[in-house]
């Protein structure tokens, strides 16, 4: 079975802090994605990579940067952690290269960040 | 850019109706339309798919159909039972994006027995 999983499932942090989400999946995938979602809202494309050191923004970048090293591993990075940045982020990946048919995406069980 | 708009929001049915949900997007260029089920505590999981070479797509309970030309898509569930209430969500490609979604904000559908 596919597995992505998601460094914490809960996390409080301090407006200002710099903040890492991390998340690891076991298939191979080439594309990696990160979301969050709120309630009203659904799930907002914040950035994606289809390939290590590669990036592309999303819908919503701005306050948030991507790392992505190794395949496996997609980083997410709160610079200043703001309170409107408190929200349910979603990790998924899938397989394919980057212009060729859709793949499924498989998603991570989510990490619920608090920022007070 | 792509827009995706999906109702209703929620929708409640009594055990064994049927239950649709419909989504429209904005960009005649997409060409693939996931639907993906959340249930409490865990991340979305696709449950059916359908391409826009495909008007219709049937996995038992569950069916999607599309029209091309109005742009909309919908999911059927027929028989529903209590283990469908979750939240489901459309998405649609993103042209020139790769293998990016774009969701619609979600229905909240709840099946009482």
């Amino acid at each position: 079975d596919v597995k992505v999983t998601q460094s914490s499932r809960y996390l409080v942090k301090r407006t200002g802090e710099k903040v890492f989400l991390e998340c690891v999946q076991d298939m191979d995938h080439e594309n990696m994605f990160w979301y969050r979602q709120d309630p009203g809202l659904g799930l907002r494309l914040i950035y994606f990579s289809y390939d290590v050191k590669m990036k592309e923004k999303g819908d919503i970048p701005e306050g948030y940067s991507v790392s992505r090293e190794k395949k496996e591993r997609f980083s997410l990075i709160l610079e200043s952690a703001s309170t409107n940045q408190t929200s349910m982020y979603l990790c998924a990946s899938s397989k394919g290269l980057r212009t060729s048919s859709y793949n499924e995406q498989f998603f991570g069980p989510g990490t619920r960040l608090t920022v007070l | 850019g792509e827009n995706v708009e999906q109702h209703p929001s929620t929708l409640s049915v009594q055990e064994g109706d049927s239950a649709v949900i419909k989504c429209t997007y904005s960009d005649s260029a997409s060409n693939y339309f996931p639907w993906y089920k959340q249930e409490l505590g865990k991340g979305p999981q696709l449950i059916i798919d359908i391409r826009s070479n495909v008007g219709e797509k049937k996995d038992q309970r569950i069916a999607v159909t599309l029209n091309k030309t109005a742009k909309h898509f919908s999911l059927h569930i027929t028989e529903t039972q209590p283990e469908d209430s979750a939240v489901y969500f459309c998405a649609a490609s993103i042209p020139q994006a790769g293998t990016a979604l774009i969701f619609g904000k979600g229905t909240t559908l709840s099946v009482s027995s």
